[in-house]
């Protein structure tokens, strides 16, 4: 079936640590895929996103993320979280005809 | 200032009383949809429109209807609330095109009792 996956549903991490954040995709194409962060009480915010082209891509807040089309995965980083990076973040992929899907999120606490 | 709206924030209804969320967006954006968050879940797509007067089934419609009278308003309706439709719903929008982004409102938490 097709599926956007996101392995870990918690993840725990000290302030100026590395995060990475576990994204994989089953679908045929390569799709469109994006991540999301959803602050408490707030909408979903874009972090970044991939179409084609450099498989390295710079968002916003200081992340990045990297498309491995051989792992079907696109997998969100951060070299040093800050306190503020605390927040749920979803995965998501967009096909043809508007179809947009979400993975289940992965709830990330960061500790002093 | 781009923004999703959607009304109300907070809602709290009993079993069978129909209510409408409300949700409007000032982009101009033809593709509007609503989605469920429930936890362990993700978002889950209920409806959408590509535009107006065409809308379109997500991955669970079952209990919602949906109109797109004006490119701006997508609302939600929920003609007779169940306690399993309690969640938090966002509405969405996004200029039609399936790698443009998707701009989000700020969510409205339903208790249905």
């Amino acid at each position: 079936a097709q599926s956007v996956t996101q392995p870990d549903i918690h993840i725990t991490v000290s302030e100026g640590a590395s995060l990475e954040l576990r994204c994989n995709y089953s679908y045929g194409a390569t799709p469109y895929l994006f991540w999301y962060v959803q602050s408490p009480g707030q909408g979903l915010q874009l972090l970044l996103k991939y179409f084609s082209g450099d498989t390295l891509v710079q968002g916003i807040k200081g992340f990045e993320a990297e498309f491995k089309r051989s792992q079907s995965s696109f997998n969100l980083r951060k070299p040093s979280v800050h306190w503020s990076d605390a927040a749920e973040y979803f995965c998501a992929v967009g096909l043809t005809g508007n179809q947009f899907y979400f993975g289940t999120g992965t709830s990330l606490t960061v500790i002093p | 200032e781009a923004q999703v709206t959607q009304n109300p924030r907070y809602l709290i209804t009993v079993t069978g009383k129909k209510l409408t969320v409300t949700c409007s967006q000032n982009m101009n954006h033809e593709y509007m949809s609503w989605y469920r968050q429930d936890p362990g879940l993700g978002l889950r797509q209920i409806y959408y429109s590509m535009n107006v007067e065409v809308t379109d089934k997500g991955d669970v419609p079952e209990g919602y209807k949906v109109s797109r009278k004006e490119k701006r308003n997508f609302p939600l309706i929920l003609e007779s609330p169940s306690p399993n439709q309690t969640s938090l719903y966002f509405c969405a929008s996004s200029s039609g095109f399936s790698g443009n982004t998707i701009y989000f409102g700020e969510g409205s938490w339903l208790t249905v009792v």
